[in-house]
C-alpha cells in the first residue's frame, strides 16, 4: 500500500498568515494514464471532509484562491495563505493513482 | 445542488451485519463511480470500498475484503454497503462519496457505526 505521510501535525497560525502543508508518499503517484492523483481536503470540526484542491494543483468549485498546491512524483504541498477563521481544521491529502486509495493522518489547523 | 443522504447505521455486537443505504440526488448518479469512506472515532480516513457506475467492477482494501460489499441500485439512485462479521474496529463514521475527476468530490454528512456487545 502506498503510505502518505502528511507534516506538521499540528500548525499554529495567526489570522492572516500563511502556512505550507507537506504530503509525501512511498512511491511515485503518476497513474500509467500520465496524470498524478493527489488530493486534498479540509475536515472541519463536526462537519464531512470537503474537497479543496483535486490532481495536485486544480481548484475544486467554489474554493477560494487563497489555496494553491503544488508538487510531483512522490511531494506535495498545499499552501494556504491569508488564513481566514473558516480555514481551520484538518487537512487530509488523497491518492487515488492506487488501489488501495490512502489518505495522509492529517494536519490540524489552529489558531496561535 | 449535490446531495448524498446515509441511513442504516445504529449499535450492533460483534460478528453481526448490518446494511448502509445512501441515497443520492441532483446529478445523474449512473453517471458516476461511488464510494464508501469511514473515519473511526478521534482517527484518520480511511477508504473502504468503490463500484463503478454500471455496478459490473468492486474493490476493496484488505481490511474489509471479503466482508464488506458495496452495491447500487442505479433505478432508485441509492448505494449500499453490506457489513457481515463485524469488529470492533469497525467502528467509525461511514461517509458516501461521489468520484468525480478521479476524487471523491462530494460526500454525505455521515453515519455512525458502533460494533459492541
Amino acid at each position: 500500500d502506498v503510505l502518505m505521510t502528511q507534516t506538521p501535525v499540528s500548525l499554529p497560525v495567526s489570522l492572516g498568515g500563511q502556512v505550507s502543508i507537506s504530503c509525501r508518499s512511498s512511491q511515485s503517484l503518476v497513474h500509467s494514464d500520465g496524470n498524478t492523483y493527489l488530493h486534498w481536503y479540509l475536515q472541519k470540526p463536526g462537519q464531512s471532509p470537503q474537497l479543496l484542491i483535486y490532481r495536485v494543483s486544480n481548484r475544486f468549485s467554489g474554493v477560494p484562491d487563497r489555496f494553491s498546491g503544488s508538487g510531483s512524483g512522490t511531494d506535495f504541498t498545499l499552501k494556504i495563505s491569508r488564513v481566514e477563521p473558516e480555514d481551520l481544521g484538518v487537512y487530509y491529502c488523497l491518492q487515488s493513482t492506487h488501489f488501495p486509495y490512502t489518505f495522509g493522518a492529517g494536519t490540524k489547523l489552529e489558531l496561535k | 445542488e449535490v446531495q448524498l443522504v446515509e441511513t442504516g447505521g445504529g449499535l450492533v455486537q460483534p460478528g453481526r451485519s448490518l446494511k448502509l443505504s445512501c441515497v443520492a440526488s441532483g446529478f445523474t448518479f449512473n453517471n458516476y463511480w461511488m464510494s464508501w469512506t469511514r473515519q473511526a472515532p478521534g482517527k484518520g480516513l480511511e477508504w473502504v470500498a468503490s463500484i463503478t457506475n454500471s455496478g459490473g467492477s468492486t474493490y476493496y482494501p484488505d481490511s474489509v475484503k471479503g466482508r464488506f460489499t458495496i452495491s447500487r441500485d442505479n433505478a432508485q439512485n441509492t448505494l449500499y454497503l453490506q457489513m457481515n462479521s463485524l469488529r470492533s474496529e469497525d467502528t467509525a463514521t461511514y461517509y458516501c462519496t461521489r468520484i468525480g475527476l478521479w476524487v471523491f468530490d462530494y460526500w454525505g454528512q455521515g453515519v455512525m457505526v458502533t460494533v459492541s456487545s
